[in-house]
């Protein structure tokens, strides 16, 4: 399958905790993005990547999260001293660029965060 | 802000009949929209894409419109089967590549 791989796919921690997610992307696509969802929502986006550039990022995303790609393949979501507003689940998605508008995105099944 | 509503939290439609599920906008002129589809536990899977230019686009069984002067989209499941059961989201584009997503229409297709 070479799908987009997130790991692990559910983390339990306790208020405080450090958590540290991956995303391996679709090997072609030049462009990753790290989305976070809760139930009864749709996705919302937190920052994207080009290659190795992280070129945008929500407000959503407070100084306690950080995300890097540092090679441009695989990508790490990081977030510091967890919430419990953190619980939800961390998707990423990859895509290539074109000469065309905007390509579909590719998700991966996400990373369930808990806090307990 | 910009603002994107999904016609309703749940649908639910006999076998065989068509699904049609709404998705309004509102503050916003997207260059083109797409859905999505997205099971429990799962993430979101990419059906279709339609840009501004085009009114309508098909693909085996489904068929989106884009209508930019109403700001709505229309998604439809012809011959709509259980297998069809899941969330379908709407979405458009944020501004520099991300995307704007609707919080969903959950159909349910019964035998």
């Amino acid at each position: 399958d070479t799908g987009v791989s997130q790991d692990p796919r559910h983390k339990i921690t306790k208020r405080g905790q450090n958590v540290t997610f991956r995303c391996d992307p679709i090997s072609e696509h030049n462009r990753l993005y790290w989305y976070r969802q809760t139930l009864g929502q749709g996705p919302e986006f937190l920052t994207y990547f080009q290659n190795e550039a992280q070129l945008e990022k929500s407000r959503l995303l407070s100084d306690r999260f950080s995300a890097e790609r540092p090679k441009g393949s695989f990508s790490t979501l990081e977030i510091q001293r967890t919430e419990q507003g953190d619980s939800a689940m961390y998707l990423c998605a990859s895509s290539q660029t074109t000469g065309v508008a905007n390509q579909p995105q590719h998700f991966g099944d996400g990373t369930r965060l808990s806090i307990l | 802000s910009q603002k994107i509503e999904q016609n309703s939290e749940a649908l639910n439609i006999q076998e065989g009949k068509t699904a049609t599920l709404t998705c309004n906008y509102t503050n916003y002129s997207p260059a083109y929209l797409q859905w999505y589809r997205q099971d429990p536990g799962r993430g979101p899977v990419f059906l279709l894409l339609i840009r501004e230019n085009e009114k309508e686009k098909r693909k085996e069984r489904l068929k989106v419109t884009f209508d930019t002067t109403l700001k709505q989209s229309l998604f439809h499941i012809t011959a709509s089967q259980p297998a069809d059961s899941a969330t379908y989201l709407c979405a458009l584009e944020g501004g520099a590549n991300n995307l704007f997503f609707g919080t969903g229409t959950r159909l349910t297709v019964i035998p």
